[in-house]
């Protein structure tokens, strides 16, 4: 069975990158597209969007956060990785990394990993 | 966007208690259209996908239906595990969430 695991710092100061890993093992990397949600504390779901390990890496990210993340594929270390920049305090939420079912559902999903936007 | 709008915030219900939540998109999403449990500090999980379709290993008691705009997922009989926040997810025109509906023990 497939298994998700998020790592990265878990403070990030006011204006800079907030990168994160996920690390994908029990399934193969290149079979299935993989996403990224997010969850502020006390609050719901939002999308950040997903990416395919295609060579051209194709994505699709949330028009609300597209011109501040970046998502990519590395095959080798089958890791799916996420960064967003110049963020602020409404960034602060656990991140999480999950693997896209048949369709764009998310059928299995990282522990999820807390990021807070501080000073 | 496709703005997911799911009612009631919170319900307050009793073990035992057959409950209907709902789900209203903005616009046709066919059945693209998915439903999560997340119980207090815990990861979201996948109950139905194509919105009617149970996941691997969901009891028979979930179950989802509707299409286009209007959906809903209806617990049969609910146990006391089942206590928990459920989000719908349309996934026709890109991704969006519902905001999500509260199940609290009556």
């Amino acid at each position: 069975q497939v298994q998700l695991q998020e790592s990265g710092p878990g403070l990030v100061k006011p204006s800079e990158t907030l990168s994160l890993t996920c690390i994908v093992s029990g399934d193969s990397i290149t079979s299935y597209y993989w996403g990224w949600i997010r969850q502020p504390p006390g609050k719901g779901l939002e999308w950040i969007g997903y990416i395919y390990h295609s060579a051209s890496g194709s994505t699709k990210y949330n028009p609300s956060l597209k011109s501040r993340v970046t998502m990519s594929v590395d095959t080798s270390m089958s890791q799916v990785s996420l960064k967003v920049n110049s963020v602020t305090a409404a960034d602060t939420a656990v991140y999480y990394c999950a693997r896209l079912g048949a369709n764009y559902y998310f059928d299995f999903w990282g522990q999820g990993s807390l990021v807070t936007v501080s000073s | 966007e496709v703005v997911m709008t799911q009612s009631p915030a919170t319900l307050s219900v009793s073990p035992g208690e057959r409950v209907t939540l709902s789900c209203r998109a903005s616009q046709s999403v066919i059945t693209n259209l998915a439903w999560y449990q997340q119980k207090s500090g815990q990861t979201p999980r996948l109950l139905i996908y194509g919105a009617s379709t149970r996941a691997t290993g969901i009891p028979a008691r979930f179950s989802g239906s509707g299409s286009g705009t209007e959906f809903t997922l209806t617990i049969s009989s609910l146990q006391s595990e089942d206590f928990a926040v459920y989000y719908c997810q349309q996934y026709k025109t890109g991704v969006n969430f519902g905001q999500g509906t509260r199940l609290e023990i009556k």
